[in-house]
């Protein structure tokens, strides 16, 4: 399986500032995505980053607050922008391998927001 | 749509005794079924997974899971809890297309 590494990984943040998270795999990968989790909570899907194409967002994230790159097969970058407290969470990278119908996750990023 | 939904934010069990953990799904299509681990401070682990073969699923750690079309479940179960299986468990479905959409977690607490 994939080996997924991200950084930082875990960072405090003021309020209004941007934070950029990358996410690196140690294979080439078609398909990347990024969740968030929010404290105590499960997982909810932000936005499915593939090579060659615009990242396809969930319902109630914008790419406005939430711009994602994925300048290769093996690299994305996910930027939360104008924090709030409110973004407070960890934010995880996942990948799926060709053909196996299941997700590697990175170690998260935990977001501190004050 | 699909949706899945864990019976039970919290379990406690005794070390030595059986896990289950429950996991109910809805899905519009035949599904594909998984079980991740989170311990504290770390990303998701896969367990195990379904995928249209065997009803009967070995996962790691000595963890297994049941299909069951009829009740549309999938509970995760161990014979005998170790004090390391402490952590939370998301049950996450899938329609074949990439999309997981995971449960609310339960939370395993193993006491000695």
């Amino acid at each position: 399986s994939a080996v997924i590494s991200q950084k930082p990984s875990r960072d405090i943040c003021q309020r209004g500032t941007s934070l950029t998270i990358q996410c690196q795999v140690d294979s080439q990968v078609t398909m990347m995505f990024w969740y968030r989790q929010q404290p105590g909570q499960s997982l909810t899907l932000i936005a499915t980053a593939n090579q060659g194409s615009e990242a396809t967002y969930e319902s109630g994230f914008v790419i406005d607050k939430f711009p994602i790159s994925r300048p290769n097969l093996t690299f994305s970058t996910l930027t939360v922008s104008n924090m709030s407290p409110e973004d407070s969470s960890i934010y995880l990278c996942s990948v799926e391998e060709d053909s196996v119908y299941e997700q590697y996750f990175g170690p998260g990023t935990r977001l501190t927001v004050t | 749509a699909q949706s899945v939904t864990q019976l039970g934010s919290h379990v406690s069990v005794s070390e030595g005794a059986l896990v289950l953990l429950r996991c109910n799904y809805s899905s519009s299509v035949p599904p594909y079924l998984f079980w991740y681990v989170q311990y504290p401070n770390q990303g998701l682990q896969l367990l195990l997974k379904y995928t249209s073969a065997a009803t009967l699923v070995k996962g790691i750690n000595g963890f297994e899971a049941e299909f069951k079309k009829s009740e549309t479940s999938f509970h995760l179960t161990k014979p005998s809890a170790h004090m390391s299986d402490a952590a939370e468990y998301f049950c996450a479905v899938s329609d074949g297309y990439s999309t997981l959409t995971f449960g609310k977690g339960t939370m395993l607490l193993v006491s000695p």
